[in-house]
């Protein structure tokens, strides 16, 4: 069955310093990537997606996020987190040749200090 | 609407009474998605609805869940004799997909559920 790992359930830093977020998928296939937020009392908003073309993928505030076919990942990264980017960050992938349905990873509780 | 509304925001239920959460879609969005997050948990899949094709089933915990879709629409989640493990927060999500593209999903703001 196809499944999303995030190693990192809880990570805590302190402000401007570097993140990386760890997301692999078990699926094979072509595959959609997202990346989506949750902050403390809002509902889930996108963050970010890949769908095809440069592997490299920017978002909103400040994020971005690597596709590494080879390696079945798609890490997020920001180079100076700021206390507002505490959150819980979820990584989702949907197969191009199912129902499509969002498959997330159990998520990752972010923690910045200021 | 300009988003995925749901309703009600909160329920609280007693043990063994069913409970019917709505969800309504973006306009035009033809994939309807439900979720269910736990505390501490991930995103669970439970249904997904895609224009007239049968609905994708296969997150639904247990038959006492159930979900239909309307005129492709506003869809209704159920729940029949509620236990204390169905409390959690309930999300739908709507999406828009062309040519095999997925073009994300948007996601309401949850019925939070609670069962005591």
């Amino acid at each position: 069955a196809q499944s999303v790992s995030q190693h990192n359930h809880h990570v805590i830093l302190s402000e401007a310093a570097s993140l990386e977020l760890g997301c692999n998928y078990s699926y094979g296939g072509t595959v959609n990537l997202f990346w989506y937020v949750q902050y403390p009392g809002q509902h889930l908003q996108l963050l970010l997606k890949y769908f095809s073309g440069d592997p490299l993928v920017k978002g909103i505030k400040g994020f971005e996020a690597e596709f590494i076919k080879s390696k079945f990942s798609f890490n997020l990264r920001k180079p100076s987190v700021q206390w507002s980017d505490t959150a819980e960050y979820f990584c989702a992938v949907a197969r191009m040749d199912s129902s499509y349905k969002l498959i997330f990873g159990s998520g990752t509780r972010l923690l910045v200090r200021p | 609407g300009a988003g995925v509304s749901q309703s009600p925001s909160n329920k609280v239920t007693e043990k063994g009474k069913d409970v019917e959460l709505r969800c309504d879609p973006i306009s035009g969005h033809t994939a309807l998605y439900w979720y269910r997050q736990s505390l501490g948990q991930g995103l669970e899949f439970l249904i997904y609805f895609q224009g007239n094709s049968a609905p994708d089933k296969s997150g639904l915990p247990s038959d006492r869940f159930s979900a239909e879709r309307t005129g492709g629409s506003v869809s209704t989640l159920t729940i029949q004799r509620t236990q204390q493990e169905d409390s959690a927060v309930y999300l739908c999500a709507s999406s828009y997909r062309r040519d095999r593209v997925n073009y994300g999903y948007t996601f309401g703001s949850g019925t939070r559920l609670t069962v005591v």
